[in-house]
């Protein structure tokens, strides 16, 4: 199996739980974030993003935060289900960067 | 649709040996990276290639060269592979300050 994620902080919650999970970053420069979802064995995948004119944006069952201020982001499931176990990352660029910076990420388990 | 596509998905080399990882998107992006992650670790920039017939140093470009083939394809060269490169090597692709699509990784050991 993937051994990707071996080291990263973990956040465990129970079946039905709403979970947060946070990130700082450290560019003030940087006006787009976004969120990735990865599972074992694939690439990451997009759950939202938010651009820095907004403090808040939702989905479907997610919500991201956004603050300026002390630069963090964080990521809001709501009603947390088995299928959202994962490695979930934060990543976040500026106009003139043409890369996506990553966090180091969080490893979110759900117990049923 | 098929988005990035990474070729090959598991790769096994001696040290010193060399080979290239292909990418390809369809999405008519700009932009392409190539990004490695290792165990317990973020993904790392690699390369990077804003347009076709430019490319960029990411934070880990050493041991590693690219070629922007054309605005579809991105390759990932070795020449030279060391144990320190066992890695998963993921490419992906932007249109602008936007999302990024990634491919579904090229996993290689270096013995």
């Amino acid at each position: 199996g993937e051994s990707v994620g071996l080291h990263l902080p973990t956040l465990s919650v129970q079946e039905g739980d709403n979970s947060i999970i946070n990130c700082a970053y450290s560019n003030s420069a940087s006006d787009y974030f976004i969120w990735y979802k990865q599972e074992s064995g694939k690439g990451p995948q997009f759950i939202i993003d938010i651009r820095s004119n907004m403090d808040k944006r939702q989905g479907q069952r997610v919500t991201v935060l956004l603050n300026k201020t002390v630069k963090h982001l964080s990521l809001q499931i709501a009603a947390t289900q088995p299928g959202d176990s994962a490695v979930y990352f934060c990543a976040e660029s500026d106009t003139g960067r043409r890369a996506l910076t990553f966090g180091s990420g969080t490893r979110l388990q759900v117990q049923p | 649709n098929a988005g990035v596509t990474q070729t090959p998905k598991f790769q096994v080399l001696k040290t010193g040996q060399s080979m290239t990882l292909q990418c390809a998107q369809d999405m008519n992006h700009n932009s392409m990276y190539w990004y490695r992650q290792d165990p317990g670790m973020g993904l790392r920039l690699i390369y990077y290639s804003a347009s076709e017939g430019t490319t960029d140093k990411g934070e880990v470009p050493n041991g590693y060269n690219v070629s922007r083939l054309n605005k579809r394809e991105f390759s990932l060269r070795l020449e030279s592979a060391a144990p320190s490169q066992t890695s998963v090597y993921f490419c992906a692709s932007r249109g602008g300050n936007t999302e990024a699509f990634f491919g579904q990784g090229t996993r290689l050991t270096v013995v």
